[in-house]
């Protein structure tokens, strides 16, 4: 059974702090992950997406992939109020075929002023 | 510039009748995905298809439920003998590819509105 953790929150920070948000997978052979926003009501929104150990940048967002560790985190720095959403973690296993991503039930992120 | 495209947005059914939902995917792009997304919940996947196939269906219910993908038009999900339990947002989401990038694989999908489904 594929697991995708993540804290439901909410994770409240204010407007300029960084946000950390963290995600666990329980399958080792995962080698593709993602990152969306969900603002309430809408659909899901792609971020970022990361499949090498290290940091990934892009702009005010930067992944962070650890997979001995099996967490894959996104730091969102200088929070704005807009940034307040759901973020939903998605992670792929590529093998056997299928490129089906497990979801996780996403984060609430809230950035007050 | 048109993105994945859903219809209806909202679709409001009685208990036992059929739900048709619509799922256009971005152009260029052969590969559907559908997923349910309960209220508080994450989303759950339901089925995967390319263009008149069914690729994976393992989160599809057994009964009641089925998806298709024609050569030409939307893909649909359909819903038979719609139950209060079947009321949430049904999300289509395509990509263009599979791929290999560096030895690892990726899949970016982009999502449409949604649709929102409520069983009276």
């Amino acid at each position: 059974q594929k697991e995708v953790e993540q804290n439901s929150g909410p994770l409240s920070v204010p407007e300029g702090a960084i946000a950390s948000l963290n995600c666990t997978y329980s399958d080792r052979g995962s080698q593709s992950f993602f990152w969306y926003r969900q603002y309430s009501g809408k659909s899901p929104e792609l971020i970022m997406f990361i499949y090498s150990n290290g940091d990934k940048e892009d702009g005010r967002f930067t992944a962070q992939l650890n997979k001995a560790s099996q967490y894959v985190s996104l730091l969102i720095r200088d929070s704005q109020p807009s940034d307040s959403a759901t973020y939903l973690c998605a992670v792929i296993q590529a093998s056997g075929g299928s490129y089906i991503p497990t979801f996780g039930r996403g984060t609430s992120l809230i950035v007050h002023p | 510039n048109a993105g994945v495209m859903q219809n209806p947005r909202h679709l409001v059914r009685r208990r036992g009748q059929e739900a048709r939902l619509r799922c256009s995917p971005m152009k260029g792009h052969s590969h559907v995905y559908w997923y349910r997304q309960l209220p508080e919940e994450g989303l759950k996947f339901m089925v995967y298809l390319q263009k008149e196939n069914i690729i994976d269906e393992s989160g599809m219910p057994k009964e009641r439920f089925s998806a298709e993908f024609p050569k030409e038009g939307p893909s649909i999900l359909r819903i038979q003998q719609v139950v209060r339990g079947d009321s949430a947002a049904y999300f289509c989401a395509s990509s263009p590819r599979l791929g290999a990038l560096g030895g690892s694989s990726y899949n970016e999908q982009f999502f449409g509105p949604g649709t929102r489904l409520t069983v009276l």
